[in-house]
């Protein structure tokens, strides 16, 4: 089974500022490696797949990179909607596998 | 509009069986893979299980395999996981969530609301 570790497990910051998210996978995914958004109350919400596409109607504030093992969720300017929890994933390999999460909670 | 319903969740006891099912609607069913994935009370998300087009390529996480079983019908636009031998462990809100694109098994785009499952004595 694939793990993923994301770091940092908390990030406080404050809005306007750029938020940067990182996931390590143990062993190479390739590019397939998605992020989503989860809210209290909510269903998570699909923000990239394939390491950088951003799904429909995501704004171009979020952008993802990487390959193999190491990939980056960045949020460019921080909007008050966007402080959430933030999970990867990664379709490479079965079983499918999330990573630990990253809060974003306002400074 | 795409759209995912769950149903059959509710309170059990260690044991039992529940069946959950998933409605689809706004998109062509039989094109994609679906999945169930779930959250347990203040845990990350864990994929449960998936299963293609046509019932060929299904997966398990292994803390469900031999006791969880998922299956389609596409006539009916439907998705089931029949949970048996539940435990405590169990708890959780189980998602309903549909496969980005044809034919790949990979990653959630729709997702439902949930239903929620409760195993306790």
């Amino acid at each position: 089974e694939i793990v993923l570790t994301q770091s940092p497990a908390t990030l406080s910051l404050s809005p306007g500022e750029r938020a940067t998210l990182s996931c390590r996978a143990s062993q190479s995914v390739s590019s397939y490696l998605a992020w989503y958004q989860e809210k209290p109350g909510q269903a998570p919400r699909l923000l990239i797949y394939d390491a950088s596409n951003r799904a429909t109607g995501i704004p171009a504030r979020f952008s993802g990179s990487g390959s193999g093992t190491d990939f980056t969720l960045t949020i460019s300017s921080l909007e008050p909607e966007d402080f959430a929890v933030y999970y990867c994933q990664q379709g490479n390999n079965w079983p499918l596998t999330f990573g630990g999460g990253t809060k974003v909670e306002i400074k | 509009e795409v759209q995912l319903v769950e149903s059959g969740g509710g309170l059990v006891q260690p044991g039992r069986s529940l069946r959950l099912s998933c409605a689809a609607s706004g998109f062509t069913f039989d094109d994609y893979v679906m999945h169930w994935v779930r959250r347990a009370p203040g845990k990350g998300l864990e994929w449960v299980s998936g299963i293609s087009w046509n019932s060929g390529s299904i997966g398990y996480a292994d803390s469900v395999k031999g006791r969880f079983t998922i299956s389609r019908d596409n006539a009916k636009n439907s998705l089931y996981l029949q949970m048996n031998s539940l435990r405590a462990e169990d708890t959780a809100l189980y998602y309903c969530a549909k496969d980005t694109r044809p034919n790949t098994f990979d990653f959630f785009d729709i997702w439902g609301p949930g239903t929620m499952v409760t195993v306790s004595s």
